[in-house]
């Protein structure tokens, strides 16, 4: 069964460092998003793309992240500085594109800012 | 904006027992709404996804159901097991960008 990769699975930076992670998604899946997740609550949409434009990055805080979808497959999203309150799992998802489908979640990248 | 509440937060049950996880939100114009798993450090499993269409949906031991007009869907799971320990989360999908707004999730243990 197609799965949504992600790596790492794990990175510990130091804040004010850069730090990227990377995702995947299920082959075919024109719809791509990031998803941030703090510790005991519900994920968050940071960015949203359809093929390789930006949807919806209006949660995304454009100072410090970016999140790039070239070729309309992999993502790549990138944290430059790191700061403390940025610890949190990093989830990646896509989905066909319409309302209709269901988002398919990666394992994601639990980042931990020291 | 789409706010999503569940109730409750955590449950601990026996083995065996059927149980009912809620969820409630404030917008009715969804599209549909999607209950998801989620284990200790890993990422999320779809377990059943209900169109605005549909009241329920059901695979295996696990059914929902969906009152759109009233903004409440609920997960009922039969016959619980070990294995169902984990968290819950269900989120809606509203808007034109097939956006998924998350509640917090329960935490549910079922205990031998």
């Amino acid at each position: 069964e197609a799965e949504v990769a992600q790596s790492p699975r794990y990175k510990i930076t130091e804040k004010s460092q850069a730090v990227a992670f990377w995702c995947d998604p299920i082959s075919g899946h024109a719809t791509l998003y990031w998803y941030r997740q703090i510790l005991g609550q519900g994920p968050e949409l940071l960015v949203q793309f359809q093929d390789e434009s930006v949807v919806d990055d209006s949660q995304l805080p454009k100072d410090r992240f970016s999140a790039e979808r070239l070729k309309g497959v992999d993502s790549t999203l990138k944290i430059q500085p790191a700061e403390l309150g940025d610890s949190a799992m990093y989830l990646c998802a896509s989905s066909p594109s319409g309302q209709a489908y269901e988002q398919y979640f990666g394992p994601g990248t639990r980042l931990t800012v020291t | 904006k789409q706010e999503v509440t569940q109730i409750p937060a955590a449950l601990s049950v026996p083995e065996g027992e059927n149980l009912v996880l809620n969820c409630s939100f404030t917008d009715s114009a969804i599209y549909n709404l999607q209950w998801f798993r989620q284990d200790p450090g890993k990422g999320l499993t779809s377990l059943l996804l209900i169109q605005s269409s549909q009241r329920e949906q059901t695979s295996g031991r696990l059914n929902a159901s969906l009152d759109k007009s009233s903004g409440r869907s609920t997960l009922y799971i039969a016959a619980s097991q070990p294995g169902d320990s984990a968290t819950y989360l269900c989120a809606v999908r509203t808007g034109g960008g097939n956006k998924l707004t998350f509640g917090t999730g329960t935490q549910l243990k079922v205990e031998l």
